[in-house]
């Protein structure tokens, strides 16, 4: 079955503090990852896809890399309005997205 | 209006209430999602639309029904729901290219639901 794990499952930093997030996942047929950010009471909001391992992307203080087997979202000096949960999912063999649990980011001044 | 947008964004209803949740997209998408998010869990996937015709149902109770009538818009039916049923609703909607599975999904802001 495939699975997607997120850890940890909340991290807190001080602004400044930089850190990773990690999303291990286990799929038949990795079609593509993707990370998210949702704030409390909101919809998701789509952040980054990755397709192939070694690829990376960048936005403003974030930055997405993927191996085989994990995915990591690495956080630069950090900022309070960085506070959010941040979410990992897989894109199946046949199209379906399965997301991991989130990792609740918060940021202190 | 722009991006994907939900109503009601909260609804309390009883056990034996009949009350229908919606969603539009402003994205020219032609792939359509619910999802719902409980306390403590994955978003789970309930129910994708792909031009207008149901192409996946995850093992959902009958008691949430959906329809989409067109590309842009979706609803969620629901009907002697349990209070196990509480949770955030997330519709959301991508760009589903010929030959490709579904691409990046844009997600409303969710209808939390209440059941007494």
């Amino acid at each position: 079955e495939d699975q997607v794990t997120q850890s940890p499952e909340a991290l807190r930093l001080q602004e400044g503090e930089s850190s990773s997030l990690n999303c291990s996942y286990t799929v038949s047929g990795l079609r593509g990852l993707f990370w998210y950010r949702q704030d409390p009471g909101k919809g998701p909001e789509f952040l980054f896809t990755l397709y192939s391992a070694g690829e990376e992307k960048e936005k403003e203080r974030l930055k997405a890399t993927l191996t085989k087997k994990e995915s990591f979202l690495h956080i630069t000096a950090p900022k309070p309005e960085d506070s959010a949960t941040y979410l990992c999912a897989v894109k199946e063999s046949y199209g379906k997205l399965t997301f991991g649990q989130g990792t609740i980011l918060t940021v202190h001044p | 209006e722009t991006g994907v947008t939900q109503t009601p964004r909260h609804l309390v209803m009883g056990m034996t209430n009949k009350k229908s949740l919606k969603c539009e997209q402003h994205l020219g998408h032609n792939a359509m999602y619910w999802y719902k998010q409980s306390a403590k869990k994955p978003l789970e996937l309930m129910f994708v639309y792909s031009l207008e015709e149901r192409v996946e149902n995850n093992s959902v109770p009958s008691r949430f029904s959906p329809e989409c009538p067109n590309s842009s818009h979706l609803f969620l039916h629901l009907h002697t729901l349990q209070p196990e049923d509480s949770a955030l609703y997330l519709c959301a909607s991508s760009q589903e290219i010929a030959g490709r599975s579904y691409n990046e999904q844009f997600f409303g802001p969710g209808t939390r639901l209440t059941v007494l």
